[in-house]
């Protein structure tokens, strides 16, 4: 079963705005990541937020994780076309053994020019 | 700096046919993942492997088979490919347990007719 679960599942804005994606996820967790992935590509790192975090920002990125509510968000600021593609959280659980993320379903983020 | 790279890109076969997908790391990372990517259910771990030699399975890895002799190659096969392994497969890479990102490759698209 998926751990993480993206929402809104598609999201449509005009370039400029922000866009705004939420994760929630059910077990406890090391860290949580956000990653993209272009139409035909494979996913692309944008950044990983531990769990002793609240908060983190990269660029036009700003993660916030609330650990009491087991969810995530990703905010995009001043979006552009090329950001245009899905996005997906990743969960790194503590149970689980080894290492492995948990993949949510992904938001499918349309920036129109 | 060719990274993470899997082949074939595209690949259509018939029900019943043995497949193998292939991928390759440069970077001599530990950990090495296989995901299977399919509307509706996001990316799911299809069977993981923490060093040479060491492989173990993920959430649904029944009809395929995995091995890995060198740190740098890890092969998916499936034995005897079934509609339902119609996907895209995507082949990772981490440094080690829980430290960090993951790095795709660009996926490798598969039809069972």
């Amino acid at each position: 079963s998926q751990q993480g679960e993206e929402d809104p599942q598609a999201l449509s804005i005009q370039e400029g705005e922000n866009a705004t994606m939420n994760c929630s996820y059910k077990t406890s967790i090391n860290n949580l990541q956000w990653y993209r992935q272009n139409s035909g590509r494979g996913l692309v790192h944008l950044i990983l937020i531990r769990s002793n975090e609240r908060e983190k920002h990269s660029g036009r990125l700003r993660v916030t994780l609330d650990t009491s509510k087991k969810s995530s968000s990703l905010l995009i600021t001043a979006s552009r076309a090329a950001d245009t593609a899905s996005y997906f959280c990743a969960t790194d659980a503590r149970e689980t053994s080894g290492s492995r993320l948990t993949f949510g379903e992904g938001t499918q983020l349309t920036v129109n020019p | 700096d060719a990274g993470i790279t899997q082949s074939p890109r595209y690949k259509i076969t018939e029900t019943g046919r043995q497949v193998t997908l292939m991928c390759h790391q440069t970077w001599s990372h530990s950990y090495m993942f296989w995901y299977r990517q399919d509307l509706g259910h996001g990316l799911r771990l299809i069977y993981y492997s923490a060093a040479a030699d060491i492989t173990d399975k993920g959430e649904v890895p029944d009809g395929y088979v995995v091995s890995r002799s060198k740190t740098e190659n890890f092969p998916l096969t499936l034995e005897s490919a079934t509609r339902s392994q119609t996907s895209v497969y995507f082949c990772a890479s981490r440094v080690g347990a829980y430290t960090g990102e993951l790095f795709f490759g660009e996926g490798s698209r598969l039809t069972v007719l």
